[in-house]
């Protein structure tokens, strides 16, 4: 499985400022993922990010709320930009590739808005 | 779409004793249903998957079954130690070439000493 880092592992922040999240992998990978999981809740997907191309955003997420990066296979950045208290999640990427379909997350960045 | 429904939503048990806890499925296309451990403070563990291939698979203490005709598919955990104390997600894949996965609702399992 891959080994994958995100920055910062947390952070508070204060209400209309904007936090960019980075995933790292230690090897190339077709897909990468970005999750929200509110506290106790499951895993929702935001977005798919695309290697060279817009990420594709789920019902519900868009770009001007979470701005998305992957200029390489395997990097990427979440962004949660005009940050108000629903916003405090963690926010969690995961990898695949395409030939075996399994997922592998990150640590997670715990954000707290204050 | 695909949509996951998981039971229990807490689950105790003593420890040595079993613990299982069941998700079903809507798309009777989906073939992948991975799960996850998630320990508090970290991301979630894929821990075992099944596919739509096969009816179980073990891996040591734990194993997955799958029931594609009634569309569900359990984990099995034997002989339970208190670090399996977690809680627990279930997935399946969805059929549309995205390689998404919809996910349970999660579990929190806890093992009593």
């Amino acid at each position: 499985s891959a080994v994958i880092s995100q920055k910062p592992s947390r952070d508070i922040c204060q209400r209309g400022t904007s936090l960019t999240i980075q995933c790292q992998v230690d090897s190339q990978v077709t897909m990468m993922f970005w999750y929200r999981q509110q506290p106790g809740q499951s895993l929702t997907l935001i977005a798919t990010a695309n290697q060279g191309s817009e990420a594709t955003y789920e019902s519900g997420f868009v770009i001007d709320k979470f701005p998305i990066s992957r200029p390489n296979l395997t990097f990427s950045t979440l962004t949660v930009s005009n940050m108000s208290p629903e916003d405090s999640s963690i926010y969690l990427c995961s990898v695949s590739n395409i030939s075996r379909n399994e997922q592998y997350f990150g640590p997670g960045t715990r954000l707290t808005v204050t | 779409g695909e949509n996951v429904e998981q039971h229990p939503s807490t689950l105790s048990v003593q420890e040595g004793d079993s613990a299982v806890i069941k998700c079903t499925y809507s798309d009777s296309a989906s073939n992948y249903f991975p799960w996850y451990k998630q320990e508090l403070g970290k991301g979630p563990q894929l821990i075992i998957d099944i596919r739509s291939n096969v009816g179980e698979k073990k891996d040591q203490r734990i194993a997955v079954t799958l029931n594609k005709t009634a569309k569900h598919f359990s984990l099995h955990i034997t002989e339970t130690q208190p670090e399996d104390s977690a809680v627990y997600f279930c997935a399946a894949s969805e059929t549309s070439g995205t390689y998404k996965y919809i996910f349970g609702t999660g579990t929190r399992l806890k093992v009593l000493a």
